[in-house]
């Protein structure tokens, strides 16, 4: 089974313009949450979908946002980057939101704005 | 407050010894889940082991294991007999009913040869 997938591995952009980035889950997986991940901040929780509804969504500006499609597949978009946009973006997949539902990550997008 | 503390930032331990991450937690729900995953330098996260809040027994894994201690709200994961492919990045997360996943900032782990 192929695991959570995540287009583009590496991106370059540069202050004002706006980015996709692409996640698509595990076979069967419908819910898919964002993480942003900074050196010393960890993981901080952009946003989760669940059959194509956000359930959760983290503490962000609104240019950052997201989407999921029917076939759970989903993407963020950032507008207006500032430099301290870049991170690695993670996304990671389960089955549903549960308590007992591990999550599953992809190896991430690493976005540098300059 | 922090929903997840981890307050090391780095650890060392030499080859073939034990080792425990520490991790306190911090909820109201009595439903919760504590994970803790690996992020080698490769930058992915790799899922290492799960307690449930209800769960009476401490979860093993291998040479994971999670000292779960409720009352205390802390969840330390220990790995026995440390190899230097366990030198990573370790996060302790936890998600409390419906709610997302909360993560600490993570502890460094060296084995030392």
């Amino acid at each position: 089974k192929a695991g959570v997938t995540q287009t583009p591995r590496y991106l370059i952009k540069t202050r004002g313009q706006q980015v996709t980035l692409s996640c698509s889950p595990i076979s069967g997986h419908r819910s898919v949450s964002w993480y942003q991940q900074t050196p010393g901040q960890g993981l901080q929780f952009l946003f989760e979908y669940f059959s194509e509804t956000q359930r959760n969504k983290g503490n962000f500006p609104g240019r950052f946002s997201g989407r999921q499609f029917s076939n759970s597949r989903s993407e963020m978009n950032v507008s207006t980057l500032e430099l301290g946009d870049s991170a690695l973006y993670l996304c990671a997949s389960s089955l549903r939101p549960a308590t007992n539902e591990k999550l599953f990550f992809g190896s991430g997008t690493q976005l540098s704005v300059l | 407050a922090q929903k997840i503390t981890q307050t090391q930032p780095g650890m060392f331990v030499q080859e073939k010894e034990a080792v425990t991450l520490d991790c306190t937690y911090d909820t109201s729900d009595p439903s919760y889940g504590l994970f803790w995953y690996k992020q080698p330098s490769s930058g992915e996260m790799i899922f290492l082991i799960y307690q449930g809040s209800y769960d009476q027994q401490n979860a093993t894994e291998g040479r994971y294991s999670l000292n779960f201690q409720k009352a205390r709200k802390s969840a330390n994961l220990v790995i026995s007999a440390s190899q230097l492919g366990d030198s990573a990045m370790y996060f302790c997360a936890m998600r409390e009913g419906r709610n997302q996943f909360y993560f600490g900032t993570g502890t460094s782990l060296t084995v030392i040869p």
